[in-house]
């Protein structure tokens, strides 16, 4: 497809569960992020993928959060043990160009909605 | 390190009024700043940016910012509002090689 592809689009687990969110970037965009948009907190940052270098980790808010990009291009952000507060909804974007957020425009996925019980 | 601070979570206004939403960045390099929209039940899209050149920008729908240094402030205006400009907005802060961070978002209600 033409855009920021994520799976599942909704995901109800059990507290103690891991789980796995994918994104499908755009063909030939360099940079991946990952944002958690909980009621009120806007959108919290997680992760940055910029090419070839090292993720930028500074927002997972725990070990139990952990990302990773195969390949230059799909990624999935891994959440073990996962607890209520986990639930939000998990957004990808990815944009084009060498220079991070400078580039300009961030292209969504619709988000993974993740509700732990 | 880079934050935005949006005043306000909320901001009420009536159809045909001035839109003034608030953004106040921190940045301890040059500042890009952008401004994305998420309208219901849709995904976030960008409404404007500013990058250094003109210090007004222009987006979508109507919209524009103006980049004050000296107050630190990028400030979204749209001189008056429509129905559809019902959204959530987020101003978002980088450097010239560093991630994206959002603010916290303003939902703007628009008001018959």
């Amino acid at each position: 497809g033409a855009g920021v592809s994520q799976s599942p689009s909704n995901k109800v687990t059990e507290k103690g569960k891991d789980v796995e969110l994918r994104c499908d970037p755009i063909s030939g965009h360099t940079a991946l992020y990952w944002y958690r948009q909980s009621l009120g907190q806007g959108l919290e940052f997680l992760i940055y993928f910029q090419g070839n270098s090292a993720p930028d980790k500074s927002g997972l808010p725990s070990d139990r959060f952990s990302a990773e990009r195969t390949g230059g291009s799909v990624s999935t952000l891994t959440i073990q043990r996962t607890q209520q507060e986990d639930s939000a909804v998990y957004l990808c974007a990815s944009s084009l160009g060498l220079t991070g957020g400078a580039s300009g425009e961030l292209f969504f996925g619709e988000g993974s909605r993740l509700t732990v019980l | 390190a880079q934050s935005v601070t949006q005043l306000g979570s909320h901001v009420s206004v009536s159809e045909g009024a001035l839109v003034l939403l608030r953004c106040n960045y921190s940045s301890s390099v040059p500042p890009y700043l952008f401004w994305y929209v998420q309208y219901p039940n849709q995904g976030l899209q960008l409404l404007l940016k500013y990058t250094s050149a003109a210090t007004l920008v222009k987006g979508i729908n109507g919209f524009e910012a103006e980049f004050k240094k000296s107050e630190t402030s990028f400030h979204l205006t749209k001189p008056s509002a429509h129905m559809s400009d019902a959204a959530e907005y987020f101003c978002a802060v980088s450097g010239v090689a560093d991630k994206l961070i959002f603010g916290t978002g303003t939902r703007l209600q628009v008001f018959p």
